[in-house]
């Protein structure tokens, strides 16, 4: 089957580094994503990977390894506003039913002062 | 530009009844994908439709069904609803590459 599997919360303090693992076990793989979603609102892209390596967008970076089945996401200088729920996603070749992104079940983040 | 916009954002049913759910892609985009988003089950794809024809499907009974038109716009049907059924149904399309732009979503709450 499909499967995507993340931590379903993690705590830490402003100001702290943290880092969201995501292992994954999906047919017909090709990227890892994430996004991030505040409470209420649309999950908003955050971050890519189509090749194995770190990418870095600012305080955030994800990293994958295709021979791990494995990747995860660093968030640094954590800020109150990154209290969010985080989602990695696997991409998939379009011709796989079952959708383009199966998406993990979702980490809390909560950043305490 | 202007974003995905879903209608309506709010709604409230009783068993037995249907829906039909509306999103609107950005302009010039002819893909929409459809995902429902319960807090058990997290976010699952329903199913994506390009240029009118449906391109994928998720694993989902057939009441749940969707179309688009040719202008784009899609909608997405649920009938004979069910306390399950309760979720956030967000529509996307694609941005770049492989990523997904959300609509803000519609929640369904079934009484």
């Amino acid at each position: 089957g499909q499967s995507l599997e993340q931590p379903s919360e993690v705590t830490a303090v402003e100001g702290a580094i943290v880092q969201i693992n995501c292992t994954y076990q999906t047919s017909g793989f090709y990227g890892l994503s994430w996004y991030q979603q505040h409470d209420g609102g649309a999950p908003t892209f955050l971050s890519y990977n189509a090749l194995d390596g770190l990418e870095e967008t600012g305080r955030f970076s994800s990293f994958l390894s295709r021979s791990d089945s494995y990747g995860y996401l660093l968030l640094q200088e954590l800020q109150m506003k990154d209290s969010a729920s985080y989602f990695c996603a696997a991409i998939r070749r379009r011709d796989n039913q079952g959708g383009k992104l199966i998406f993990g079940q979702g980490t809390e983040l909560s950043v305490k002062p | 530009k202007a974003g995905v916009t879903q209608t309506p954002r709010y709604l409230i049913k009783t068993r037995g009844q249907q829906v039909t759910l509306s999103c609107s892609p950005i302009s010039g985009h002819r893909s929409v994908s459809w995902y429902q988003q319960t807090p058990g089950q997290g976010l699952q794809f329903l199913f994506e439709y390009f240029s009118e024809t449906q391109r994928n499907k998720g694993n989902f009974p057939g009441r749940f069904s969707g179309r688009q038109f040719s202008n784009s716009r899609s909608e997405m049907n649920v009938s004979t609803l069910e306390l399950g059924d309760s979720a956030l149904y967000l529509c996307a399309t694609p941005e770049w590459a492989d990523t997904q732009y959300f609509g803000p979503g519609t929640r369904l709450t079934v009484l």
